[in-house]
């Protein structure tokens, strides 16, 4: 099984929608990133979440630490189509970086 | 501004015929990694350098070599490639090890024919 599992795996919302994706981790988290990846090109940093409860934002996006759950969210709050792509969450287990599978969001115009 | 370069972004190969790609870096990070990334599924890592430490993960086949002559180059060297080894590849940077961000460069996108 997968050490990082997203939720949804792909998601196709209408533009100035809301929408979440999750990443929840089968190890305990001492810090959780998430990356965005075009088709066809390398990942884009987003933010790194490294204490529980904590929560970031950027622009239009969010993200929150829930430790305990050994899980995190990312928000994004009225969608545009240039937020489309592939979400990534990567996290430190033991001594390797690893990554979800990663969710494709497509933004209808 | 400071980045990981790429090159070629693209690159066709023969099957069995050997391959370099290669990644530089102007962000001075001690580490440089390499993915593998195939369709649809998440970057896996093949290796990294630490320095001059070289970590190659356990099951990274022989095929796949690196060399980082100094701080800001990087090469992954596939000696023959297969047809299974047709995928994007992904070199990274950090300032340090586990815990610290991650900068990716653009990938290059490797077609075994």
């Amino acid at each position: 099984s997968q050490e990082l599992e997203q939720s949804p795996q792909s998601l196709i919302v209408q533009e100035g929608k809301n929408l979440t994706i999750n990443c929840t981790s089968s190890k305990t988290l001492y810090g959780l990133y998430w990356y965005k990846q075009k088709y066809g090109e390398g990942l884009i940093f987003l933010m790194m979440l490294q204490k529980g409860g904590e929560e970031k934002s950027h622009e239009k996006i969010t993200a929150k630490l829930d430790e305990k759950k050994q899980q995190s969210s990312l928000h994004i709050t009225a969608s545009q189509p240039s937020h489309a792509g592939i979400y990534l969450c990567g996290a430190v287990h033991g001594q390797n970086f690893v990554f979800g599978p990663g969710t494709r969001l497509s933004v209808l115009p | 501004d400071a980045m990981v370069i790429q090159n070629p972004r693209y690159q066709v190969t023969q099957f069995g015929k050997p391959v370099t790609l290669s990644c530089s870096q102007t962000l001075n990070h001690n580490v440089m990694y390499w993915y593998q990334q195939k369709s649809s599924q998440a970057p896996k890592l093949l290796f990294h350098y630490y320095d001059k430490d070289f970590n190659n993960e356990a099951d990274t086949p022989d095929n796949f070599q690196s060399r980082r002559p100094n701080t800001s180059f990087c090469f992954l060297d596939i000696r023959s490639p297969g047809l299974g080894d047709a995928a994007m590849y992904l070199c990274a940077t950090s300032r340090g090890g586990s815990g610290y961000e991650q900068y990716f460069g653009p990938g290059t996108r490797l077609t075994v024919t």
